[in-house]
């Protein structure tokens, strides 16, 4: 079946730090993943997807890309800002299904 | 950019009440889906919907049931709340294009007494 490794939270940063999340997939077939963000108190958001092996995703200084090889999926970015501060979930679904399967989410936490 | 709502935003009820947590949205999207979200943050799916009429169960066994009589509108229903049943529910849409992208309510946090 498919399924979502991430690494656990929370991850605290200093501002302007450089952050990686790890996330590692199982899955059959050729998976569409996905970073969602939940900031405090509101639903998720889709931060960023890639749909096939090579490609990148990136939105709002994030970006991660799908490696096959390695069946990982991490999250990076450069500097990161206060307002970042909020659970990231890595997610994945096969092509042609709507299900989604989620990590189990990591909480960053950025301090000033 | 999300045009999905969920009511209320927060419940407290006693055992053995019935509840029903409402979601709507107004995008036309004919997918629908319920999470159930514990205080490990980690997500679950409870049940989903592909269209009028259309309702499956999800990944995680749910004593609740859902309905979805209108393309836009998939409520929860709970014939009788237990403290088990304490967590954040959220309600989740997306379009049949395959772009496979979800929209997210803001969720319902219930809590049974």
């Amino acid at each position: 079946g498919n399924s979502v490794t991430q690494m656990e939270g929370p991850v605290t940063l200093s501002e302007e730090a450089f952050l990686t999340i790890n996330c590692t997939y199982t899955a059959t077939g050729y998976p569409s993943l996905f970073w969602y963000v939940q900031y405090p108190g509101e639903g998720l958001q889709l931060l960023l997807k890639a749909t096939k092996a090579d490609d990148k995703g990136s939105n709002k200084g994030f970006e991660a890309t799908y490696r096959k090889e390695t069946t990982s999926f991490h999250l990076e970015k450069g500097s990161v800002q206060v307002s970042d501060s909020a659970v990231y979930f890595c997610a994945l679904t096969r092509t042609g299904y709507s299900t989604l399967t989620f990590g189990k989410g990591t909480m960053l936490l950025v301090s000033p | 950019e999300a045009d999905i709502y969920q009511t209320p935003r927060y419940l407290v009820i006693g055992t053995g009440k019935k509840i029903t947590l409402e979601c709507s949205q107004t995008m036309g999207h004919d997918k629908m889906y319920w999470y159930q979200q514990d205080p490990g943050m980690e997500l679950h799916l409870i049940h989903y919907s592909y269209g009028v009429n259309s309702t499956e169960k999800g990944d995680l066994s749910s004593e609740s049931t859902v309905s979805r009589i209108r393309t836009e509108h998939f409520p929860l229903t709970l014939e009788s709340a237990r403290p088990s049943h304490t967590s954040q529910y959220l309600c989740a849409s997306s379009n049949s294009r395959g772009d496979e992208k979800l929209f997210f309510g803001s969720g319902t946090q219930l809590s049974v007494l």
